[in-house]
């Protein structure tokens, strides 16, 4: 039972690029997010899914596409990289909705943008 | 939208002294409370929550009282050792049901002396 798996660790990227973050959980948990995690800015929502075929935006969404085709993966696309998306990207997911379950996060993605 | 407002954003104490970690929300809809530790470079790891219907939950070293009225949940970790030193983040559900999303506070640096 691997948890949450995120790749890659480290990428770097230059100004206008695309990438896509990959997350996958082998849990079968409905709920799943995208995090960032700025220095003192905690850890901010990007965008979450309640189910295979439903995602809505969190607080900081632009910027940002994501996708749900399966319960098992969700995927970060950044369509055109900028500076202030260099960032520590924390997938997570839960059982169900948050409002009885804790979250369990993968090991996060380091991102430079240049 | 939800808030939630942690202090102190640093923390420092002698090892075997007790350490307090408070927070705010301003959803009153709110209904899920959970604590996260991060040791530096790693994932954030749940240490405890609490539901909106108990006041008080304790698990060995580890305590979190929820003061509902007030809007405001604390973490208090007694006889402090060198390996409780990390980022303590507190969360709060931005609404209650199954739909919920959680959003962080901007953590707290414990630092523990020996």
């Amino acid at each position: 039972n691997a948890g949450v798996t995120q790749t890659p660790k480290f990428q770097v990227l230059k100004t206008g690029q695309s990438m896509t973050l990959q997350c996958a959980q082998d849990m079968n948990h409905e709920y799943m997010s995208w995090y960032r995690q700025d220095p003192g800015m905690g850890l901010r929502l990007i965008h979450y899914s309640v189910g295979a075929g439903i995602t809505d935006q969190g607080e900081v969404p632009n910027g940002y596409n994501v996708s749900r085709s399966t319960t098992e993966d969700f995927p970060l696309r950044l369509l055109s990289a900028a500076p202030s998306q260099t960032s520590v990207y924390f997938c997570a997911s839960s059982l169900q909705g948050l409002s009885n379950q804790p979250q369990h996060f993968g090991d996060g993605t380091r991102l430079s943008i240049l | 939208g939800e808030n939630v407002e942690q202090h102190p954003s640093t923390l420092s104490v002698q090892e075997g002294d007790s350490a307090v970690i408070k927070c705010t929300y301003s959803d009153s809809a709110s209904n899920y409370f959970p604590w996260y530790k991060q040791e530096l470079g790693k994932r954030p790891q749940l240490i405890i929550d609490i539901r909106s219907n108990v006041g008080e939950k304790k698990d060995q070293r580890i305590a979190v009282t929820l003061n509902k009225t007030a809007k405001h949940f604390s973490l208090h970790i007694t006889e402090t050792q060198p390996e409780d030193s990390a980022v303590y983040f507190c969360a709060a559900s931005t609404h209650g049901g199954s739909q919920g999303n959680l959003i962080f506070g901007k953590g707290t640096k414990l630092s523990v002396k020996p």
